[in-house]
């Protein structure tokens, strides 16, 4: 069964606004969560993540994402977006332990930034 | 440093056939992992070696296999090959295991089966 669902597809967005791309995990799974992104014909690469502590995490790229535990979120969100934010992005939540684990992945959301 | 490399990027076969997809990991990482990201999905576990053994294994057939070499790159082999096994195979390096360990992935190879 699905432990993560990202509920949008696509999400089509002018440049310099806001923008929020929704994550919802199960309530079971640990609650070790990212957010990856990936460009056209590019692998994969780590935005932020939550472990432990602040609740509301950063990128250095101006994202942040925010851990809510009662409604089992961990929203991405950007203030104001550029054209090079265009990219699939991935939420994702690992699962094992401290000697073996995999990342158990969303669909992914599309961000199509426009001029 | 060079990040995760992975050969081939592209490559194209046909049904019935066997593939040898290859994985070097960033200089000091001991583990490596696979996953399959077919088109419009996102990544799906297949394999995680550390120190050239097994530590898991995602929901895949047995024609998917993998090892881990003694310098720690890694083969993903898949035999018989089925139109369905065309998608993006992205290997991921990571020094640390657990939560903690940051998953570095290399940009993929593309594989289609005809």
């Amino acid at each position: 069964a699905q432990s993560v669902t990202q509920l949008d597809s696509q999400v089509p967005v002018f440049e310099e606004a806001p923008v929020e791309l929704r994550c919802n995990y199960s309530s079971s799974v640990s609650v070790y969560l990212f957010w990856y992104v990936q460009y056209p014909n590019q692998g994969l690469q780590l935005l932020l993540k939550y472990l432990s502590g602040s609740t509301l995490v950063e990128s250095i790229n101006g994202f942040e994402a925010e851990f809510n535990k009662s409604q089992t979120s961990f929203h991405l969100r950007k203030p104001s977006v550029h054209i090079s934010d265009t990219a699939e992005y991935f939420c994702a939540h690992f699962r094992g332990s401290s000697n073996t684990g995999k990342l158990i992945f969303g669909q992914g959301t599309t961000l199509q930034v426009k001029p | 440093d060079a990040g995760v490399t992975q050969s081939p990027t592209h490559l194209i076969k046909t049904r019935g056939q066997h593939v040898t997809l290859r994985c070097s990991p960033i200089s000091g990482h001991k583990s490596v992992s696979w996953y399959q990201q077919v088109l419009g999905q996102g990544p799906q576990f297949i394999f995680q070696y550390y120190e050239k053994e097994e530590r898991g294994r995602g929901n895949f057939p047995d024609r998917f296999s993998a090892r881990q070499f003694p310098n720690y790159s890694s083969e993903l082999n898949v035999n018989a090959l089925l139109l369905g096994d065309s998608a993006l195979y992205l290997c991921a390096s990571n020094f640390e295991l657990g939560a903690d360990g940051e998953l570095f992935f290399g940009e993929g190879s593309r594989l289609t089966v005809l």
